[in-house]
């Protein structure tokens, strides 16, 4: 079955303790990107790869970083997590063809710093 | 960057009424507009999309509209049901990048 995977489902952790968020997909796209959703503010894009070892900023790329070392995985790296990193988060990939980006998200991870 | 702008917030309908939703952007390159529906806790899904080159689309009961010399596009959903009740998000896409809308909160009442 064509899928994002993301883990873990949910996390909790404290401030300061360094965690990856892992997005596997199994579907030979080229292009991943990472979003946050928060109430009334929408999807907001992290980082975005258009290809292994091509990664680029989104919107709100601080306190993020992200490595495509494999075209499947683009895992993400909170080195110093706060709490106004608290949020639903989800991965997504495109095969990069033609017009439009078809998007194919992922369950989302919803992370809570304390 | 690209901006997209989307209204209302939050629409609530009776069962059987239409909803609308208007979103408008700001980069004329953005060639790619779909919009997504997000249940309670789930990911977004896909529900219908346009592309530059047409001015509208339909499935069954849900339609979009694309002027693109006034940068807008809007979701028109017919004779609503309780199961349409979701957060739903207009998106337009410029070089594969998506940028959101904030999102509808939409409520069907029975």
């Amino acid at each position: 079955e064509a899928q994002v995977t993301q883990n873990p489902r949910y996390l909790i952790t404290v401030t300061g303790k360094k965690l990856t968020v892992t997005c596997s997909q199994n579907m030979n796209h080229e292009y991943m990107s990472w979003y946050r959703q928060d109430p009334g503010l929408g999807l907001r894009q992290i980082y975005y790869s258009m290809n292994v070892e091509v990664t680029d900023k989104g919107d709100v790329p601080e306190g993020y970083k992200v490595s495509r070392k494999e075209k499947r995985n683009f895992p993400l790296i909170l080195e110093s997590p706060s709490p106004n990193q608290t949020s639903l988060y989800f991965c997504a990939s495109s095969l990069q063809r033609g017009i439009g980006a078809l998007y194919t998200f992922g369950s989302g991870t919803r992370l809570t710093v304390v | 960057g690209e901006n997209v702008e989307q209204h209302p917030s939050t629409l609530s309908v009776q069962e059987g009424d239409s909803a609308v939703i208007k979103c408008t952007y700001s980069d004329s390159a953005s060639n790619y507009f779909p919009w997504y529906k997000q249940e309670l806790g789930k990911r977004p899904q896909l529900i219908i999309d346009i592309r530059s080159n047409v001015g509208e689309k339909k499935d069954q009961r849900i339609a979009v509209t694309l002027n693109k010399t006034a940068k807008h596009f809007s979701l028109h959903i017919t004779e609503t049901q309780p199961e349409d009740s979701a957060v739903y998000f207009c998106a337009a896409s410029s070089n594969y990048k998506l940028t959101f809308g904030k999102g509808t909160l939409l409520t069907v009442n029975p």
